[in-house]
């Protein structure tokens, strides 16, 4: 019953240090999307991954890249941290082909970045 | 793009009073419509979803929200507050990708509820 399950729940770094957000489902979803949370903000999509293969930007993909590994896993990669992404990012998955699908949400990664 | 406002970013009610929480639209087409709600420290996790069957959409929780096209609007509303429905939540509108057939959320900016006693 595990859903979307994102890795790990807490972070915190340095300006410049590197790292990996990981994100795995369970549900053979093809479509896994990436968003942060920032507050007064909504949710802004980072990146996402119509299918395995594929990735796409969202609306504000600067400073991130992504990696769809397989169908189950969809990570998303800082290489240079910066404290404007300091934010709570959460990964959503959905089976795809049409728009009524509502997408299934992981319990967020709250980074810090100092 | 489409574009989803949320009017209102918090509301306070009392416990047993009327919840009415307010999103617009701005949509060419018919759109697909959802609320989301999320609970402290939690992710966000699904109340209901407008897909054209119905106009008025029966949630989860006693939530309900009325599709109304003439006024591109989808307000989420509930009878009576209670206190554990004290959360942020969520209004959402799915469209498809410019030159495309993948499907992307755009969300309001968020409404937090809090319920007094």
């Amino acid at each position: 019953n595990a859903g979307v399950t994102q890795t790990p729940k807490f972070q915190v770094l340095k300006t410049g240090q590197s790292m990996t957000l990981q994100c795995a489902q369970d549900m053979n979803h093809n479509s896994m999307y990436w968003y942060r949370q920032d507050p007064g903000m909504g949710l802004r999509l980072i990146y996402y991954s119509a299918s395995e293969g594929t990735t796409d930007k969202g609306e504000v993909p600067n400073g991130y890249n992504v990696s769809r590994l397989n169908k189950r896993e969809f990570s998303l990669r800082l290489e240079s941290a910066a404290p404007s992404q300091t934010s709570v990012y959460f990964c959503a998955s959905i089976f795809s082909g049409t728009g009524n699908q509502p997408q299934h949400f992981g319990d967020g990664t709250r980074l810090s970045i100092l | 793009a489409q574009s989803v406002t949320q009017l209102g970013s918090h509301v306070s009610v009392s416990e047993g009073a009327l919840v009415l929480l307010r999103c617009n639209y701005s949509s060419s087409v018919p759109p697909y419509l959802f609320w989301y709600v999320q609970y402290p420290n939690q992710g966000l996790q699904l109340l209901l979803k407008y897909t054209s069957a119905a106009t008025l959409v029966k949630g989860i929780n006693g939530f309900e929200a009325e599709f109304k096209k003439s006024e591109t609007s989808f307000h989420l509303t509930k009878p009576s507050a209670h206190m554990s429905d004290a959360a942020e939540y969520f209004c959402a509108v799915s469209e498809v990708e410019s030159g495309g057939s993948n499907y992307k959320l755009t969300f309001g900016k968020g409404t937090l509820l809090t319920v007094n006693p």
